[in-house]
């Protein structure tokens, strides 16, 4: 079935530092893909998403590129601040309304 | 702006008791879902309802019913609370059909039951 590997966490990095957590996926065709974050305290919201192979889906520095060969879609993102520290999700979505969620990678970041 | 409202931010329940879990959107979507978020096991699908009245299993459903008698609002039950349902619910709503846009969440109910 389809199913969504992310790195585990916590990831602490200091400010100012580049940021890669790494996301696969198992899916057959072409699944539509997604990162959600969760700050402190509330639910998830849409980053970005991607819905076929090459797009790049960003929003607010973050960057992700879905890679049809490597069944990837990593999220990275080139100077991180103390606000971005929350939980990533990586999901996909494919042929029914489920959202399949990976799960979750927990982000530090240091002044 | 598009709300997602889960009735309780915190609940503490004793085994046993029947707990009901309320969310309520108030954007007209058809679609509904309920969450469980556990450390390490991330997010897992409890039950969804595509309309009034409809509802599907999701991966998780044992120990669980749900209730969609008005569109807006949408119950997650547990009949006989137990420790191991001790966790974080997350509600969610989408239009219909709408597979590739985003998901809303509410806040979240963490449920502890002692």
């Amino acid at each position: 079935g389809n199913s969504v590997t992310q790195m585990e966490g916590p990831v602490t990095l200091s400010e100012e530092a580049f940021l890669t957590i790494n996301c696969t996926y198992t899916a057959t065709g072409y699944p539509s893909l997604f990162w959600y974050v969760q700050y402190p305290g509330e639910g998830l919201q849409l980053l970005l998403k991607a819905t076929k192979a090459d797009d790049k889906g960003s929003n607010k520095g973050f960057e992700a590129t879905y890679r049809k060969e490597t069944t990837s879609f990593h999220l990275e993102k080139g100077s991180v601040q103390v606000s971005d520290s929350a939980v990533y999700f990586c999901a996909l979505t494919h042929r029914d309304d489920k959202i399949i969620f990976g799960k979750g990678t927990r982000l530090h970041i240091l002044p | 702006d598009v709300k997602v409202t889960q009735s309780s931010r915190y609940l503490v329940k004793r085994t046993g008791e029947k707990v009901f879990l309320e969310c309520v959107q108030d954007m007209d979507h058809e679609n509904m879902f309920w969450y469980r978020q556990d450390p390490g096991l991330g997010l897992r699908l409890i039950y969804f309802s595509y309309d009034v009245k409809m509802k599907e299993k999701g991966d998780i459903p044992e120990g669980y019913s749900v209730s969609r008698e008005k569109k807006e609002r949408f119950s997650l039950i547990l009949e006989s609370a137990s420790t191991n349902q001790t966790s974080m619910y997350l509600c969610a709503s989408r239009p219909q059909g709408q597979v590739l846009e985003k998901l809303f969440f509410g806040s979240g109910t963490q449920l502890s039951v002692l």
